[in-house]
């Protein structure tokens, strides 16, 4: 069974452009949640989706969007860039409805210049 | 109150050693305590979870240690190898509606010497 895909693995974007990453999660698996993790402020979850549905967000500005397609695939998006918002972005994704069991993928690693 | 405190931020052992990681938290909603491995380029992946209705969990090598009362939970490695030597991570969720979202600590960068 493959595992959380993500794609781009790494890009280098100029500030003020925007970014778009793409997930695939584990096949079968609903929810689809995302975390941005920096040297500076750990892992910090963004938002997570389920049924193509936003159930939770946190504590990021409007320039960070998301969605979810009807086959559990998710992109996010970043508006944009500031230099902060370089960082390893991963993507998990979960069987359970209520999401217990988290799987992440390996990340996309997005460097703003 | 989502905050989830871990110590040490670093630990060295030596091999056939065991090590210790430490986390505290504050908010007695969370419900799942679930620790990761993650090694360098690679993303974190689920290593051992336990639930605040059970005090211990074995999996191998790897045990947590749950105290509800002081709000506390440790990861114990046993028999430490040098394939351990990883960043590990300790979290924590609540039900939010019925979605989830993972509180993480700030790491464990563990060595282990050979």
């Amino acid at each position: 069974k493959a595992g959380v895909t993500q794609t781009p693995r790494y890009l280098i974007k100029t500030r003020g452009q925007q970014v778009t990453l793409s997930c695939s999660p584990i096949s079968g698996h609903r929810s689809v949640s995302w975390y941005q993790q920096t040297p500076g402020q750990g892992l910090q979850f963004l938002f997570e989706y389920f049924s193509e549905t936003q159930r939770n967000k946190g504590n990021f500005p409007g320039r960070f969007s998301g969605r979810q397609f009807s086959n559990s695939r998710s992109e996010m998006n970043v508006s944009t860039l500031e230099l902060g918002d370089s960082a390893l972005y991963l993507c998990a994704s979960s069987s359970d409805f209520s999401g217990n069991t988290i799987y992440f993928g390996e990340g996309s690693w997005l460097t703003v210049v | 109150q989502q905050q989830v405190k871990q110590s040490p931020q670093s630990l060295i052992v030596q091999k056939g050693g065991i090590s210790i990681i430490n986390c505290a938290y504050e908010n007695t909603a969370f419900d799942y305590f679930p620790w990761y491995q993650q090694f360098p380029g690679k993303g974190p992946a689920l290593l051992i979870a336990i639930r605040p209705d059970v005090s211990e969990k074995k999996e191998g090598r790897f045990t947590i240690s749950f105290n509800k009362s002081a709000k506390q939970f440790s990861l114990h490695i046993m028999d430490s190898q040098p394939g351990d030597s990883a960043t590990y991570f300790c979290a924590a969720s609540v039900s939010s509606g019925s979605a989830r979202q993972l509180t993480f600590g700030s790491g464990t960068q563990l060595t282990v010497l050979p």
